[in-house]
Formats: structure tokens, sequence, C-alpha cells
């Protein structure tokens, strides 16, 4: 079982650094989503792509925010001038068109801007 | 926007114990999922519902769908140390591939 794999696991860095998370999606999976989940809250949609294609933005997403999937497999999330109110697990998650298919999430990328 | 609360947000209960948390919204949703989350991992998926009134059952765990597709509960009998964690439910809307998430709820059985 290969699951979602994201990459790191953890990550500091200090306010006004870019930062760069990368995801790898199960393999037969065409979508691949981007949440982001503060402590004991929720995850909050950030984006999602059909495979290269991102399709939803979420408001949240400020300019400083960018995802990619070039070649509709991994997908990358660079987050600019980081700020510490960027600080979260950022998590990704994978699934196939069919309805009512479940998301399957990696183990995310905690974030801590200091 | 859509909004699901879940209530409680804190549970805190001794093992063997009953529990029911609920998961509401102002909108219909097409279905309605739940999952549990563990620390320092990301959330697993427990169970789908997608017709109103539906009830499903996963071993001790009980999950219904309002209705008018717009809450769920999920219940949990003689409750163990093992379902200690995270309960998100998660709503998909029609015509939208985004699942907007509750705001949780952190279950502590104490053995």
């Amino acid at each position: 079982d290969t699951g979602v794999s994201q990459d790191p696991r953890h990550k500091i860095t200090k306010r006004g650094q870019n930062v760069t998370f990368r995801c790898d999606p199960i393999s037969e999976h065409n979508r691949l989503y981007w949440y982001r989940q503060t402590l004991g809250q929720g995850p909050e949609f950030l984006t999602y792509f059909q495979n290269e294609a991102q399709l939803e933005k979420s408001r949240l997403l400020s300019d400083r925010f960018s995802a990619e999937r070039p070649k509709g497999s991994f997908s990358t999330l660079e987050i600019q001038r980081t700020e510490q109110g960027d600080s979260a697990m950022y998590l990704c998650a994978s699934t196939r068109t069919d309805y009512n298919s479940p998301l399957h999430f990696g183990n995310g990328t905690r974030l801590t801007v200091t | 926007t859509q909004l699901l609360e879940q209530s409680p947000q804190f549970l805190s209960i001794q093992e063997g114990e009953n529990l029911t948390v609920y998961c509401n919204s102002s909108s219909v949703f097409s279905s309605l999922q739940w999952y549990r989350q563990e620390p320092g991992e990301g959330p697993v998926l427990l169970v789908t519902v997608v017709t109103g009134g539906e009830v499903k059952k996963l071993k001790r765990l009980t999950f219904q769908f309002g209705d008018a597709r717009k809450d769920s509960s999920l219940h949990i009998t003689a409750a163990q140390p093992g379902d200690t964690g995270l309960y998100l439910c998660a709503g998909a809307s029609f015509g939208n591939e985004k699942l907007t998430f509750g705001t949780g709820t952190r279950l502590t059985i104490i053995p």
C-alpha cells in the first residue's frame, strides 16, 4: 500500500523565507487536493487538481501561495514570503473521480514560521 | 460559505460509556463523510452516508444522515480508549468537487 506521501514531514522556517512542499498521490488517483489545518480544527480547503489542471482555488489562498501539478502526478505547494500566520499542518489528499470516492490523506507537512 | 458545526468541541468520558457527536449545517449536502484523525496523521475515512435518513453501522459506531441532508450524528457504544481521536464530518455538495470539513470533535476515552 503506497498511500499518499508528503515531504517534508516538518519544516521550520524564518518569516520571509520561501518554502515548498511536495505531495505524491496514490498512482491511479487523478484528483489531488491541498488542505490546511490548524491545531484542533478541521481541514480548510486550499485548492484541487484534476490531472494537471488546477480547477479551484480557495479565497484563503493568497497570491503568496502557488500550487502546481505539472505532469498530473506529484504536486508542489509553494509559500513565498512566509508569515507567522502560515504556521499550520498542510495536508494533501488524493482520490478517483468516481462519485463519493473518499479522500486518502497523507500525514501532512507541519510548517512552523518563527 | 458552507459551514459544518460539530458539537461538542471536546468530549472526555470513561471507558464503557456511550456518546453522540453532532454535525450540523444550514446547507444541503449530496453526501456526508466521517473521518477520524490521530495526532501527527492525516484523517482516515470511517463512513460515507448518501441518502437522507440513512443509518450505517461500523461495529460500535452508528452514523446517521439527517432526513433533510443537512446534519449527521455519530453514536459510539461502549467507548474504548482506542476510540480516542479527532472526529471530523465532511460534506460534499452537488456539482462541487471539494469536501467541506466540520470544526471537529476531540474525543478522549479515559481507561
